[in-house]
């Protein structure tokens, strides 16, 4: 079943304690990307990679890392997390850069305290 | 640069009645446009995308919407609601030469009364 994979789905951390959210898609796409979601605001691009070693600010980088050393996964790094990037995450793959469907994973609730 | 506006946070109708949710867009390049639906705890789905083809574009669940380049418009429609329709629903636009970026609106939460 084609999908893009998650984990944790849900994660309560401390302030400061460095964290990975993993993200893993099996339909060979090329291109994936990382938003968070908090009430009001729609979903907001983290990181978006278009390729393998290729990867991108979105519209609120600060504070998370990416990296992409293969095609199926891009994790999110958070090295010191904060109280503010409580959220949902929500990771997406796709085939082309734009233009394409986008696949999403389940999401992931971070609470930070 | 690029950008979204869903006119409507909220949208309430009744089972049976026609939807409309508005989305207005901006961009420097010829854009591709998106909705997607969020139903309680899931992922996003894609209901329907407009890529510089047709510009009536029919998705899934009898959704359709137009896209209007003098209006910089593309509204979501269906003719009849039903009691699964109701989610919150995204405009998303994404410029083909923007490198990669993709622009969600802030969402419309779409209620749909018995």
């Amino acid at each position: 079943e084609a999908q893009v994979t998650q984990n944790p789905r849900y994660l309560i951390t401390v302030t400061g304690k460095k964290l990975t959210v993993t993200c893993s898609q099996n339909m060979n796409h090329e291109y994936m990307s990382w938003y968070r979601q908090d009430p009001g605001l729609g979903l907001r691009q983290i990181y978006y990679s278009m390729n393998v070693e290729v990867t991108d600010k979105g519209d609120v980088p600060e504070g998370y890392k990416v990296s992409r050393k293969e095609k199926r996964n891009f994790p999110l790094i958070l090295e010191s997390p904060s109280p503010n990037q409580t959220s949902l995450y929500f990771c997406a793959s796709s085939l082309l850069q734009t233009n394409t469907e986008a696949f999403f994973g389940q999401g992931t609730r971070l609470t930070v305290v | 640069a690029q950008s979204v506006t869903q006119l409507d946070s909220h949208v309430s109708v009744s089972e049976g009645t026609p939807v409309l949710l508005r989305c207005n867009y901006s961009s420097s390049y010829s854009p591709s446009l998106f909705w997607y639906v969020q139903h309680p705890n899931k992922g996003l789905q894609l209901l329907l995308k407009y890529t510089s083809a047709a510009t009536l574009v029919k998705g899934i669940n009898g959704f359709e919407a137009e896209f209007k380049k003098s209006e910089t418009s593309f509204h979501l429609t269906k003719p009849s609601a039903h009691m699964s329709d109701a989610a919150e629903y995204f405009c998303v636009v994404s410029g083909n030469t923007n490198a990669g970026k993709s622009t969600f609106g802030d969402g419309t939460t779409l209620t749909v009364k018995p």
